[in-house]
């Protein structure tokens, strides 16, 4: 069984920095790609950052590019997501999603595996 | 705002079908497929329709999906209760080189 578990969430002032980690299990964690989501109280969700499996590709959201980096440790099984420069609306719940494990005609393999998510709250 | 557009809301009575839309563009839905997912009320969203029109393995066949040009729809026929839920579509941005999503549909089977 697929399993995905954030961690590392938790109340940071603004400006301030956070790491987040997933732990993977069920699959081979190295054969897939791999995705931050995020959805702020109340709202939709919203596409955070992408890593292929070799960690050789990384795509990122207009509105965290130069404060998030995503990465990898394909040895731990394990994604990050180290956030920096903090502001009030990244006050949300981040989920890990795994993707790569349906063919896609587009090439783009959907999120078929979520994670629980961890709540970041960025607040003075 | 959403790159995708949804309704933000949508019901109908059990055993009913009810039909949520989803609009993108050229650079989205005009290129790539779309992909549907469903949230239960605290729970994390779960894939419900992948490339369009394909359910993973365990999704009734009450739900259905399909794309035509820069838009999609989801289907779900035979209403449940249990069917209450938010409904997002998404879909890969070319331009954006990322996963946009629509703003969510909530479901509400009266």
């Amino acid at each position: 069984e697929v399993q995905l578990v954030e961690s590392g969430g938790g109340l940071v002032q603004p400006g301030g920095s956070l790491r987040l980690s997933c732990a993977a299990s069920g699959f081979t964690f190295s054969s897939y790609s791999m995705n931050w989501v995020r959805q702020a109280p109340g709202k939709g969700l919203e596409w955070v950052s992408y890593i292929s499996s070799s960690s050789s590709t990384i795509y990122n959201a207009d509105s965290v590019k130069g404060r998030f980096t995503i990465s990898r440790d394909n040895a731990k099984n394990s994604l990050y997501l180290q956030m920096n420069s903090l502001r009030d609306e990244d006050t949300a719940v981040y989920y890990c999603a795994r993707s790569g494990g349906y063919y896609d005609s587009s090439g783009y393999s959907p999120l078929d595996n979520w994670g629980q998510g961890t709540l970041v709250t960025v607040s003075s | 705002q959403s790159v995708l557009t949804q309704p933000p809301s949508a019901s109908e009575t059990p055993g009913q079908r009810v039909t949520i839309s989803c609009s993108g563009s050229s650079s989205n839905i005009g290129s790539n497929t779309v992909n549907w997912y469903q949230q239960l009320p605290g729970t994390a969203p779960k894939l419900l329709i992948y490339s369009n029109n394909q359910r993973p393995s365990g999704v009734p066949d009450r739900f259905s999906g399909s794309k035509s040009g820069t838009s999609a729809s989801l289907a779900i026929s035979g209403l449940q209760s249990e069917d209450e839920a938010d409904f997002y579509c998404a879909a890969w941005d070319d331009g954006l080189n990322g996963w946009v999503f629509g703003g969510g549909t909530k479901l509400t089977v009266l």
